[in-house]
């Protein structure tokens, strides 16, 4: 199935570093969503996007969902210990209202 | 305020065991989904329900059947477990967007 291409697959940082990371798709989205996801849980909502260049920011965290439709980026800045855990970027075309389509996850570890 | 609630957190079966994975979830949503996670491979959709009395095949339904018994529960059965079903299946509902998930089931499957 179709899958977003989101980099990079894991990061390790030091404490108080800012942290990037992205998703890119083949086809123009109308959604995009970022998750969090700690060991042991399931995924919980971080930032939701549904227009075209579109700023959000939660906290330290901060999102826009591309110009293009075709891309989105997530910004965590002076990054803590907590922040560990894998970061999930989601999409949901036009073509269907219902299914999201799911990056492979970030990896983030933070060195206190 | 529980939102999304899978039972059970853990189980082992042996191949060929039929197991019945149940979620609830008390926000009223409209939709439901069954995702499995493996190591590498992220979120891949098993099935979902748009509405109660509805259901459709994601990406991955071959193994599985669900049943929506009504509009909070979305139940995930494996007739017959194979290994290749040893994974942590999540569980998530919505209206609209976006998704909100359960913690997840651990199943190991020998």
């Amino acid at each position: 199935g179709q899958q977003l291409n989101q980099s990079p697959q894991s990061m390790f940082i030091q404490e108080g570093e800012d942290v990037s990371m992205n998703c890119t798709s083949s086809s123009i989205f109308n959604t995009w969503l970022w998750y969090k996801q700690d060991p042991g849980e399931g995924p919980v909502l971080l930032i939701a996007l549904y227009k075209a260049g579109e700023l959000t920011s939660n906290g330290r965290l901060t999102a826009q969902f591309g110009i293009t439709r075709k891309d989105s980026f997530l910004n965590i800045s002076a990054s803590i210990p907590s922040d560990v855990g894998i970061y999930f970027c989601a999409g949901r075309n036009a073509g269907n209202n219902r299914k999201l389509i799911w990056g492979l996850g970030t990896s983030l570890a933070v060195n206190p | 305020n529980a939102g999304v609630t899978q039972t059970p957190k853990f189980q082992v079966l042996k191949t060929g065991q039929s197991m019945t994975l149940q979620c609830a979830q008390d926000m009223n949503h409209n939709s439901m989904y069954w995702y499995r996670q493996d190591p590498g491979m992220g979120l891949r959709l098993i099935y979902y329900s748009a509405s109660e009395g509805t259901t459709d095949k994601g990406e991955v339904p071959n193994g599985y059947n669900v049943s929506r018994l009504n509009k909070r529960e979305f139940s995930l059965r494996l007739e017959s477990a194979a290994p290749s079903q040893t994974s942590v299946y999540f569980c998530a509902s919505s209206d609209d967007q976006p998704q909100h998930f359960g913690d997840g089931t651990r199943l190991s499957i020998l």
